[in-house]
């Protein structure tokens, strides 16, 4: 297993666009996270799904933004009609049942233009 | 919430010398207190843990303390290197409860060769 693959690694958008990215996490990981990180801050929490149950949401998410996880593997994020505002860093992080560290991908790092 | 703050926000150091990070955490209920090093267009990497039922944890050069009392963690990097320079962040989460984790804005290390 080669960690969290995340989907792509850059996207530049037009505002207005929908975009959709990916998170493939570690096989054996049943929780699956997504994280926004804003330049100079600390990753923030969107929602996180336990298998292909979407557990939490955090009120970042607002209604223009949708994760799906499938059968419990990997995860989908789509962003409709972009805002400036979206830009940001895309984290997607794996564990197993929250113990221990979260292993975060590399990320998808957004810009809306 | 729970709600994480760290200090300081840039810290340079000579090769060789150590480099200290403090953070306070908000909720009594956290129990587990990770902290990540972030490297440019990197996504964050674990590299140390402490859980709240211990007092200080060690890994090479790398060290954390907790404070249960006074709601706060440390990060003690000792014998630094150029390649230890990125950004740190630590975390805060109540394991048994909504699992997701509460960052810090981070600290950027700069190690001076």
């Amino acid at each position: 297993d080669t960690g969290v693959s995340q989907d792509p690694r850059h996207k530049i958008t037009k505002r207005g666009q929908n975009v959709t990215f990916r998170c493939d996490p570690i096989s054996e990981h049943n929780r699956l996270y997504w994280y926004r990180q804003t330049l100079g801050q600390g990753p923030e929490f969107l929602t996180y799904f336990q298998n292909e149950a979407q557990l939490e949401k955090s009120r970042l998410l607002s209604d223009r933004f949708s994760a799906e996880r499938p059968k419990g593997s990997f995860s989908t994020l789509e962003i409709q009609r972009t805002e400036q505002g979206d830009s940001a860093m895309y984290l997607c992080a794996s564990s197993f049942y929250g113990t221990d560290g979260y292993t975060f991908g590399s990320g998808t790092r957004l810009t809306v233009v | 919430g729970e709600n994480v703050e760290q200090h300081p926000s840039t810290l340079s150091v000579q090769e060789g010398d150590s480099a200290v990070i403090k953070c306070t955490y908000s909720d009594s209920a956290s129990n587990y207190f990770p902290w990540y090093k972030q490297e440019l267009g990197k996504g964050p990497q674990l590299i140390i843990d402490i859980r709240s039922n211990v007092g200080e944890k060690k890994d090479q050069r790398i060290a954390v303390t907790l404070n249960k009392t006074a709601k706060h963690f440390s990060l003690h990097i000792t014998e630094t290197q150029p390649e230890d320079s990125a950004v740190y962040f630590c975390a805060a989460i109540d394991q048994t409860g909504a699992n997701n984790l509460f960052f810090g804005t981070g600290t950027r290390l700069t190690v001076i060769p």
